[in-house]
């Protein structure tokens, strides 16, 4: 099956720094790879989402990476805020049986410290 | 105002006591899914539902259960919950498999 990791696992930057979280995956059949921000006691947000015919897509701050020959996407958070502390999860879309389903990473501990 | 709405946001319960969570949309959404999320790692899928076809993960307990009685609704049912089903559980829909994944703010279940 499909197998997403992610790094760091924590992750400080000072406030205006940029910050890079990054993901590998094994499943070449993987297509669709979005990007996670969970808040203390509250569920998951989609922040950006890239599919495997795009090399990069932006959305004001954020941008998402992928190299499919390499197998790994990135995430970059430029002119860090403190609302930016969170975790952060990848994940990619694997096929499983005749359906789609998301595997996460292991998650990202951002910390943006004023 | 939330699209993907989950109920209660908080419930204990006893060992062994049946408990039901509730999700509602308003996306009309055909897919919705349970994840069980244990503190300080990533979502683990339990099953799906794609309109009235239920798909259960094949690692998935069966003390696990679930109903959409509608396009709106879908429940998670606990038959008989031991302390290690103390979590956070996660409701999301999407319009189609391979679309985004849109989560409600989850249930943390707490068993005495």
């Amino acid at each position: 099956g499909e197998n997403v990791e992610q790094h760091p696992s924590t992750l400080s930057v000072q406030e205006g720094d940029s910050a890079v979280i990054k993901c590998t995956y094994s499943d070449s059949a993987s297509n669709y790879f979005p990007w996670y921000k969970q808040e203390l006691g509250k569920g998951p947000q989609l922040i950006i989402d890239i599919r495997s015919n795009v090399g990069e897509k932006k959305d004001q701050r954020i941008a998402v990476t992928l190299n499919k020959t390499a197998k790994h996407f990135s995430l970059h958070i430029t002119e860090t805020q403190p609302e930016d502390s969170a975790v952060y999860f990848c994940a990619a879309s694997t096929l499983i049986g005749s359906a789609r389903q998301l595997t996460f990473g292991s998650g990202t501990q951002l910390t943006v410290l004023p | 105002d939330a699209m993907v709405i989950q109920n209660p946001r908080y419930q204990v319960t006893q060992f062994g006591k049946p408990v039901t969570l509730s999700c509602s949309q308003t996306l009309n959404h055909n897919v919705m899914y349970w994840y069980q999320q244990k503190s300080s790692q990533a979502p683990k899928l339990l099953f799906h539902y794609y309109d009235k076809d239920f798909n259960n993960e094949a690692d998935t307990p069966d003390n696990f259960q679930s109903r959409r009685p509608n396009t709106s609704f879908c429940f998670l049912d606990i038959r008989s919950p031991g302390l290690g089903d103390a979590a956070m559980y996660l409701c999301a829909t999407s319009r189609d498999h391979n679309q985004p994944q849109h989560f409600g703010d989850g249930t943390r279940l707490s068993i005495l």
